[in-house]
């Protein structure tokens, strides 16, 4: 059983739309994560976020944690090619206990 | 400094050999993991270290055995592994025990069980 569920699973868009990913759960986490991963590469950090409610932007990335600390969004405005990769949420409990989405997989045409 | 090295980068083994996978990182963290990684799944965690002490084993084959010999340095020994190990495997630490942890993770070494 998976804690953390992200949606969409794929999602192809071409360049200069705008999405949206979301990672959703019933349970709580202290913080959460999420991360950009390529092909045959480790994921690399792209935020965390603490509070509930909190927003924090990175670039053309917007980030949100929900009130509840129970899921998360990342937004991303006018997507480039380069923006294409797995997106991981990954949330934080206690006792050195993280537990990652189920993964969106993102294409951005040129 | 947010870097976690893993070495070799790529890595090629028949079922009967014996390798092991190196994981480094100075940032000071006191916690670090394995994850195995299939392509396009999220990753699987295997073990974690806390403090040099071996605090989760999610039920891993004993033909995988990690070590920790210091608290910068993490392996993990491979022997009499099959095909189905071929994966990415993924090293990453935290600072341990924060509300607020966050991992890092290394590039991986992609291995290939022949």
């Amino acid at each position: 059983t998976q804690l953390l569920e992200q949606s969409p699973q794929f999602l192809s868009i071409q360049e200069g739309e705008n999405l949206t990913v979301y990672c959703n759960s019933s349970s709580v986490f202290s913080s959460l994560q999420w991360y950009r991963q390529e092909p045959g590469e480790g994921p690399v950090l792209l935020v965390t976020v603490v509070t509930g409610g909190e927003v924090k932007k990175l670039k053309r990335l917007t980030f949100q944690f929900g009130d509840a600390r129970k899921d998360s969004s990342l937004h991303i405005t006018a997507a480039q090619p380069g923006d294409t990769g797995l997106y991981l949420c990954a949330g934080a409990r206690s006792g050195n206990q993280f537990y990652f989405g189920t993964g969106t997989s993102l294409t951005v045409i040129p | 400094d947010t870097e976690v090295t893993q070495t070799p980068k790529h890595l090629v083994m028949g079922m009967t050999n014996k390798k092991s996978l190196k994981c480094e990182q100075h940032m000071g963290h006191r916690a670090m993991y394995w994850y195995k990684q299939k392509a396009k799944k999220p990753p699987e965690l295997m073990f974690v270290y806390s403090y040099e002490k071996l605090s989760i084993n999610e039920s891993v084959p004993s033909r995988f055995s990690p070590e920790c010999p210091n608290s910068s340095l993490l392996n993990l020994h491979l022997h009499a592994l099959q095909p189905e190990d071929s994966a990415l495997y993924l090293c990453a630490s935290s600072q341990g025990g924060l509300r607020t942890d966050t991992q890092y993770f290394g590039p991986g070494t992609r291995l290939t069980v022949l």
